[in-house]
């Protein structure tokens, strides 16, 4: 167990439709990392949160946001889903930047749309 | 753009055999290559990290090796379990800061009896 929580485990929607993908970080870690990985595709970085604020931004689409709230869990919201947004969402966390320090993964969500 | 390329994409042995799995990479300059262990529908997590400045970490039956200069890295499974089952990740990231880790798309592993 790697200490972050991530819900709903599966999802599934249709085209069209918005979705929230949540997740708890490790206690003690300030940096929530999201991740989507579609099938047979290594992780594409999303986006970066650090104590609240957003630190970095990967390859999101406009359709999607997120956000870190005071308590530290994270939410990311997916829009106008398409069928191409079927995918695994990973939420990862660590103390500080990733680049230098160990990263925790959740299970993840696996988001479904028909 | 860097790159982080693994091989080969995929590999079956039988159960107590050894296999080593490879990492190029074009990051420069990096601070750490990682090797992670993604099981089917699950998180990755850490087998390794390693800097720069380090050849070789070992994590049980897992070894991990490292050429700066050639930019490669391997990981060395021994006496494999059905277990060992699952996708292998390299990441590099580098001293940039922010978020700047550059995924490979993993070598899929499995190992049967």
């Amino acid at each position: 167990d790697s200490g972050v929580t991530q819900t709903p485990k599966h999802l599934i929607t249709a085209t069209g439709q918005r979705v929230t993908l949540r997740c708890s970080p490790r206690s003690g870690d300030l940096s929530v990392y999201w991740y989507q990985q579609s099938l047979d595709q290594g992780l594409q970085f999303l986006i970066q949160y650090y104590n609240g604020e957003e630190r970095a931004k990967g390859n999101i689409l406009e359709r999607f946001s997120a956000q870190q709230f005071p308590d530290l869990h994270s939410e990311l919201n997916l829009s106008s889903l398409e069928l191409g947004d079927s995918a695994l969402y990973f939420c990862a966390s660590s103390v500080v930047q990733a680049s230098s320090g160990e990263l925790f993964f959740g299970e993840g969500s696996r988001l479904t749309v028909l | 753009k860097n790159q982080v390329e693994q091989s080969p994409q995929s590999l079956i042995i039988l159960e107590g055999k050894n296999c080593t799995l490879q990492c190029n990479y074009t990051v420069s300059p990096f601070s750490n290559l990682r090797w992670y262990k993604q099981d089917t529908g699950r998180g990755p997590v850490s087998l390794t990290i390693m800097t720069f400045s380090e050849n070789t970490k070992s994590n049980g039956r897992y070894t991990a090796t490292l050429d700066a200069d050639t930019k490669q890295s391997s990981l060395h499974i021994t006496a494999s379990q059905l277990s060992d089952s699952a996708s292998y990740i390299c990441v590099v990231s580098d001293p940039g800061g922010g978020n700047k880790l550059t995924f490979g798309t993993g070598t899929q592993l499995k190992v049967e009896l």
